[in-house]
């Protein structure tokens, strides 16, 4: 099993549309969480971290459940610019601040 | 404007060279890495170092070597062991205290000639 999970998609969102998904993690020790944004041959920005209590920023909503070891993503009013790459970040729980990546999950808004 | 900045943008190797990949950050942050990404894969820790003149491999070292002689730089060199080279390199850095998002330069594109 991978330790981060995500569905790679694509997910064909129209505009204006809410689209959510998820991203699955194995290691338990895991004490922080992060969604990043990827556009193509880009390289990854930084969308938010992911509180316990669940964090908005705008459209977007992030949300973590530590008992089924599961992060999301939810994107309200979604626009043409929202397409992207979103890669499922999560810290290794071990001393110092090494993370590992999701393979990422592709939305493509649509008019 | 505080950032990482890193070099070439792209790069180009020839069969059985070295080459160095640069990577400065003024962001004043302890922690710097290094990841390799290849097409529809997520990014893959190479090296990493959490201070000054010290440094660890990460996943995929073989092939690669680093050094940290100063807080802003960290390069990272491709050697001719890394017979795999063509990739997108981006280079990372974060405040080292666990928890802390990482913040990445626009990434060095290396291919094969």
């Amino acid at each position: 099993r991978k330790e981060v999970e995500q569905d790679p998609g694509p997910f064909n969102v129209p505009e204006g549309a809410t689209v959510a998904f998820n991203c699955t993690y194995s290691n338990s020790a895991s004490q922080s969480f992060f969604w990043y944004r990827q556009d193509c041959r880009k390289e990854p920005k930084l969308l938010m971290s992911v509180y316990s209590s669940g964090n908005e920023d705008g459209r977007f909503t992030a949300q973590l459940n530590r008992a089924s070891q599961y992060i999301s993503l939810l994107i309200r009013d979604s626009k043409l610019s929202d397409s992207a790459t979103y890669l499922c970040v999560v810290n290794r729980g071990a001393a110092g601040n090494k993370l590992t990546f999701g393979g990422g999950t592709r939305v493509l808004v649509k008019p | 404007d505080g950032g990482i900045t890193q070099s070439p943008k792209y790069l180009f190797r020839k069969e059985g060279q070295n080459v160095t990949l640069s990577c400065e950050q003024n962001l004043n942050h302890d922690a710097m890495y290094w990841y390799r990404q290849d097409p529809g894969q997520g990014l893959r820790l190479i090296y990493y170092s959490q201070i000054v003149n010290d440094f660890q491999k990460g996943d995929i070292a073989e092939g690669y070597s680093v050094s940290r002689e100063k807080k802003e730089s960290f390069p990272l060199t491709v050697t001719s062991a890394q017979k795999n080279p063509t990739a997108f390199y981006l280079c990372a850095s974060s405040m080292d205290t666990r928890n802390q998002p990482q913040h990445f330069g626009d990434g060095t594109r290396l291919s094969i000639l």
